[in-house]
């Protein structure tokens, strides 16, 4: 009974280098969604992915950052070229029928750039 | 715009001394409100859902109640283990996002 997957837990970068996170939904779940989370702060939405298609990316930023759901695999967020202020856990949900269901979370992947 | 507030932003309470969380928010055509807890290092767990004003759900020692402009988490004789940050979330508005708030830090003391 998996829940959503994340890995790596932790992960840390040089400015400049390429981080690649990666998500695994719940079985039977086709609805994907990153979210950022920085210290006292509270989730912030990024992008909302089905297989295959982008549905919503509008709290991306538009530079550096995509990410992908494809037909197979796990979902991945990459962020190119990071810097000190993408620091943070980036959480991964999941749902059953999007957005009229509730979203269950994997266990963040905490990004540390140096 | 679309926002999240709850309050406190932290509540200490010792073991057994009943006491409710506040979630305010300010959505246009509210689809869902969650509830969540978050223990440190892990992510978010799913508590509940309510989608209409007078909707109350519970589990355990936790009810959540939800009228037009907030919803109340109560916590009735909790324990040391129910120290956890409790989040809410809203669905709704033009984009139809999931929007959370910052989190009540919840601490039971024993």
């Amino acid at each position: 009974n998996a829940g959503v997957m994340q890995n790596p837990r932790h992960l840390v970068r040089r400015r400049g280098q390429e981080a690649r996170l990666r998500c695994s939904p719940m079985k039977g779940h086709s609805h994907v969604y990153w979210y950022r989370q920085l210290p006292e702060e509270g989730l912030k939405f990024m992008v909302y992915l089905q297989k295959e298609n982008i549905i919503d990316e509008s709290g991306m930023p538009k530079e550096r950052f995509s990410a992908e759901f494809p037909k197979e695999g796990p979902s991945i967020l990459r962020i190119q070229q990071v810097v000190r202020g993408d620091s943070a856990a980036y959480f991964c949900a999941s749902s059953r029928n999007g957005r009229d269901s509730p979203l269950h979370f994997g266990n963040g992947t905490r990004l540390t750039v140096t | 715009e679309d926002q999240v507030t709850q309050s406190p932003e932290a509540l200490r309470l010792q073991e057994g001394e009943s006491s409710s969380l506040n979630c305010s928010y300010t959505v246009s055509g509210l689809r869902g409100l969650f509830w969540y807890r978050q223990d440190p290092g892990k992510g978010p767990e799913f508590l509940f859902t309510l989608y209409s004003a007078g909707e109350e759900k519970e589990k355990e020692r936790l009810k959540a109640t939800l009228t037009k402009k907030e919803s109340f988490l109560h916590i009735t004789a909790p324990k040391p283990e129910d120290s956890a940050t409790y989040l809410c979330a809203v669905q709704g508005g033009r984009d139809d996002k999931i929007i959370f708030g910052k989190g009540t830090r919840l601490h039971i003391l024993p």
